[in-house]
């Protein structure tokens, strides 16, 4: 199947400051890719779309300025979470299309100490 | 909203047993799917379903998607300890791609060699 890598898998930081994640499709191109959230022992929810080329569609309730998210190519997104607090930690995990299906990164854990 | 109702939230099993769990809604799913979890990963897609009443084997499992197009059940047979993590089924939100996904509450599985 299709490959979607997420970076980094695993970061720590300190509240007030800011965290990129990025999400890489590395055999195919996307022009649209999804961010998910998961809390501890929760599902997935959708948090927003990420076009190419043009701005990302959020869900509601979810802070656009809080969640930054640029999609530069066809085969990286990026979600920065500004000026992160503790209760932003969490598991992001992103999703791309090919063919149809969703193929999902391996996630990054966040926390904010 | 939509909603997606998993059961059982959890299983504790032997190996080689079978394993049942189930997912309903109240609205109309055109897809269904079901994924798999393991710890500090993304999911990863087990078997899609798209067709009312269509049933579709993966191995050991086993899916079918409902005739009312609001329910799906995966079986796992004679599992085995790597069957452990978390299932979730998975189906578009109102009748969209497979991007924007609505995920169940997942069910947790445990299989004790």
């Amino acid at each position: 199947g299709a490959v979607v890598s997420q970076h980094p898998s695993r970061v720590i930081c300190k509240s007030g400051t800011s965290v990129k994640i990025e999400c890489r499709s590395l055999d195919f191109q996307a022009t649209t890719m999804f961010w998910y959230r998961q809390f501890p022992k929760k599902s997935l929810m959708l948090m927003a779309t990420s076009n190419e080329g043009s701005k990302a569609t959020y869900e509601q309730g979810v802070e656009k300025d809080k969640f930054l998210i640029n999609h530069a190519s066809l085969t990286l997104s990026t979600l920065t979470v500004t000026s992160a607090h503790p209760e932003d930690s969490s598991f992001y995990i992103c999703s791309a299309l090919t063919g149809g299906e969703a193929f999902f990164g391996q996630g990054t854990r966040l926390t904010v100490v | 909203g939509q909603q997606l109702n998993q059961s059982p939230q959890s299983m504790f099993i032997q190996e080689g047993e079978d394993v049942s769990m189930n997912c309903t809604s109240s609205s109309i799913f055109n897809t269904w799917l079901w994924y798999k979890q393991d710890p500090g990963e993304g999911p990863v897609l087990l078997i899609a379903l798209y067709k009312a009443g269509e049933l579709t084997s993966n191995g050991r499992l086993t899916a079918q998607f409902g005739i009312t197009r609001k329910d799906s059940f995966l079986n796992i047979s004679a599992s085995i300890p790597s069957d452990v993590g978390i299932y979730f089924c998975a189906g578009p939100r109102y009748g969209g791609s497979q991007g924007n996904l609505i995920f169940g509450k997942g069910t947790k599985l445990s299989v004790k060699p």
